[in-house]
């Protein structure tokens, strides 16, 4: 089946532009995480939606950052007044709820650089 | 603090060798541990995860771990590399909620 899926691959933009980067999760999983993959600091946890539960928003970085998810599926992650430290990659995951633990999906990402 | 550290940013083997990466976490509850595999381009793959239970975990590729709880190490290991598996690896914990934290990785090279 189809997995994550991001768009766009690729997005440039100036600073103090406002961005926004979508992820469909996989069909029927109720978890959605949002990390960045930026140079001298690794993959960072940014938010994390769990069905209809408050999101855990514990990760991200500035007022600037947000993120929603309509409908328990596609998930948008917005950056205002974007910053020259915004440039990273942007990772999508999603899991199948259950007991236990189960995997995390990843999606391909998107590449976000700010001029 | 939770943390996952990663100690060889770069390791290079031939092909054929075997390898190990080591991983290194601090977390505060019973942790769940991964790897992870990034090829260039490529999204993460899930290579393996321990939960609990025997404590050598065997994943896809080829790719064991073993959880050593007085080290709190997962180390990654593959008898024979092939030059398929360059790439970069991550280490991550992660516990109830499943938010993972990630190592800063190790890229392997492997020579012919």
């Amino acid at each position: 089946g189809a997995g994550v899926s991001q768009s766009p691959s690729n997005k440039v933009t100036e600073k103090g532009k406002d961005v926004e980067l979508r992820c469909d999760p996989i069909s029927g999983h109720t978890a959605l995480y949002w990390y960045r993959q930026s140079l001298g600091q690794g993959l960072e946890f940014l938010i994390y939606f769990q069905g209809n539960s408050a999101p855990d928003k514990s990760g991200l970085p500035s007022d600037r950052f947000s993120a929603e998810r309509t409908g328990g599926s596609v998930s948008t992650l917005t950056i205002q007044r974007t910053q020259q430290e915004d440039s990273a990659v942007y990772l999508c995951a999603s899991r199948e709820d259950g007991l236990g633990y189960n995997e995390q999906f990843f999606g391909p990402g998107t590449r976000l650089t700010v001029l | 603090a939770q943390s996952v550290t990663q100690p060889d940013i770069h390791i290079t083997v031939s092909e054929g060798a075997s390898l190990e990466l080591r991983c290194n976490y601090s977390y505060g509850a019973t942790p769940y541990l991964f790897w992870y595999v990034q090829s260039p381009g490529q999204g993460l793959q899930l290579l393996l995860k321990y939960f609990s239970g025997d404590t050598l975990v065997q994943g896809i590729k080829g790719f064991e771990a073993e959880f050593k709880r007085s080290q709190s190490s997962f180390n990654l290991r593959k008898p024979s590399v092939h030059w398929s598996d360059a790439a970069e690896y991550f280490c991550a914990v992660g516990g109830a909620t499943n938010k993972l934290i990630f190592g800063t990785g190790t890229l392997l090279a492997v020579q012919p």
